[in-house]
C-alpha cells in the first residue's frame, strides 16, 4: 500500500530536549516535504527536498533541521524544541513539486 | 514569497445548495493550485488541482476556476452533502525546469453542511 508514515504519532517533552520527527515514504517520490498546522493559521511548510541531499527552507524554518540521506526518509529535527514549537506536524511526499502530495498521518507535538 | 488568501474562514450552506471558496495568490509566475480536503482529525487530502494551462477543471460536483490575469481561483462544490464537511485549503505552487518550490497553503475554510 502506498503511504507516507510519520513516527511517532503523539509526542510531549521538555523545553530543550532535542527530538527528531521520522517520516518515510514507500512511493519512490523525489520530493519531500514538512509542513506545520496550526489553528487559524492553516498549513505553513517548514522545509522541503527535491531529491536526495537537496533541501531547502519553507516559510517557517526557524528552530528546525532536516535531512535527505535516502530518497524515502525524510527526518525532521529539533534541536532545542521551545513551546512555540507545539504544533501538529506534517510529512508529505509527491513525485514532483506539481503533482499530488500525500501527506503522513500527522504528528501532534507538545513542548513543555 | 508566495502569499495566498483564502475566504471565507467559515462557510455554512443547505445540504444540496452549492459552496464557493475563493482564494488570491502574489506571485504571478504560480502556475499549479491544488484544493486539499481536511476531514476532522485526519490528514489532508488532494481532491482536485488546475495548472496555469487551464482556465477550468470539473471532476462531478467539484469544480475549480482559473483566473491569471486577476490572480484568482476558486472552488465550487454543487449539490452538497453532509460527507462534503471539512476543511478546505487551497495552495498555489511554482514550477520550473529546475524543480518546484513548495506548495503555499491558504488557512482554510470550515465548510458547515446545515442538513
Amino acid at each position: 500500500e502506498a503511504q507516507v508514515t510519520q513516527n511517532p504519532r503523539y509526542l510531549i517533552t521538555v523545553t530543550g530536549k532535542k527530538l527528531t520527527v521520522t517520516c518515510s515514504q514507500n512511493m519512490n517520490h523525489e520530493y519531500m516535504s514538512w509542513y506545520r498546522q496550526d489553528p487559524g493559521l492553516g498549513l505553513r511548510q517548514i522545509y522541503y527536498s527535491m531529491n536526495v541531499e537537496v533541501t531547502d527552507k519553507g516559510d517557517v524554518p526557524e528552530g528546525y533541521k532536516v535531512s535527505r540521506k535516502e530518497k524515502r526518509n525524510f527526518p525532521l529535527i529539533l534541536e532545542s524544541p521551545s513551546p512555540n514549537q507545539t504544533s501538529l506536524y506534517f510529512c508529505a511526499s509527491s513525485s514532483s513539486g506539481f503533482t499530488e502530495a500525500f501527506f503522513g498521518q500527522g504528528t501532534r507535538l507538545t513542548v513543555v | 514569497g508566495e502569499n495566498v488568501e483564502q475566504h471565507p474562514s467559515t462557510l455554512s450552506v443547505q445540504e444540496g445548495d452549492s459552496a464557493v471558496i475563493k482564494c488570491t495568490y502574489s506571485d504571478s509566475a504560480s502556475n499549479y493550485f491544488p484544493w486539499y480536503k481536511q476531514e476532522l482529525g485526519k490528514r489532508p487530502q488532494l481532491i482536485i488541482d488546475i495548472r496555469s494551462n487551464v482556465g477550468e477543471k470539473k471532476d462531478q460536483r467539484i469544480a475549480v476556476t482559473l483566473n491569471k490575469t486577476a490572480k484568482h481561483f476558486s472552488l465550487h462544490i454543487t449539490e452538497t452533502q453532509p460527507e462534503d464537511s471539512a476543511v478546505y485549503f487551497c495552495a498555489a505552487s511554482k514550477y520550473s525546469g529546475g524543480g518546484a518550490d513548495g506548495l503555499t497553503f491558504g488557512k482554510g475554510t470550515h465548510l458547515i453542511i446545515q442538513p
